[in-house]
């Protein structure tokens, strides 16, 4: 399987940050890349899929890059809706996995 | 607005058969763009997808779960079903069901649309 290995873990931020998220594919996954958004206690929310194609209706303040094996999720001007878990998850092959998510959390 | 929903029991015994249905509204089940599966995720923890089910009956089961995972589906009820044999602790998670976009070029594994998700305990 494709491990999938985000970082950091958990971060700090305050509103109106600019922050970035790193993922990680053991191997070269093309741009079959997703990030998740979740919330406590809600299902994952699809974001960005194809690397960089944002969801219907996600803001645009959320971006996604990279193709191989090293993406970013950047969130440019953080709000407070923003904090949450944020994964991953490759789907160029089975079985499809996930980052370990990334906690963002208020300063 | 498409919907699922996760029903089934929340409290399991230990080497007993966890089972679990996604009722879908909004939408149907036997459209050719779309696959259905089952994801997981223990307390505290990250995700886990356990397996997937095209309108036809074909699935694909995580490897790691294969010889205990039975996914089904009724077209006739809008319904896709998960069944976990032989439960221990380990399986003790939020279960969501999700769908699943056939993506082009690519397989069946980008989840778009996620259920609530439902809480499995697995104890005595």
């Amino acid at each position: 399987a494709i491990r999938m290995t985000q970082s950091p873990s958990s971060l700090s931020a305050s509103t109106g940050d600019r922050v970035t998220i790193t993922c990680r594919a053991s191997q070269g996954i093309s741009s079959y890349l997703a990030w998740y958004q979740q919330k406590p206690g809600k299902a994952p929310k699809l974001l960005i899929y194809a690397a960089s194609t944002l969801q219907s209706g996600v803001p645009s303040r959320f971006s996604g890059s990279g193709s191989g094996t090293d993406f970013t999720l950047t969130i440019s001007c953080l709000q407070s809706e923003d904090f949450a878990t944020y994964y991953c998850q490759q789907y160029y092959s089975y079985p499809p996995t996930f980052g370990q998510g990334t906690k963002v959390e208020i300063k | 607005q498409l919907q699922l929903q996760e029903s089934g029991p929340g409290l399991v015994k230990p080497s007993e058969t966890l089972s679990l249905t996604c009722t879908v509204s909004g939408g149907s089940i036997s459209s050719s763009s779309y696959y259905w599966g089952w994801i997981r995720q223990p307390p505290g923890k990250g995700l886990e997808w356990i397996g997937s089910i095209y309108y036809s009956g074909s699935t694909y089961y995580n490897p790691s779960l294969k010889s205990r995972v039975t996914i089904s589906v009724d077209t006739s009820k809008n319904q896709f079903s998960l069944k976990l044999s032989s439960v221990t602790a380990a399986d003790t998670a939020v279960y969501y069901c999700a769908r699943i976009v056939v993506v082009v070029g690519g397989p069946p594994l980008l989840f778009d649309y996620w259920g609530q998700g439902t809480l499995v305990t697995v104890s005595s």
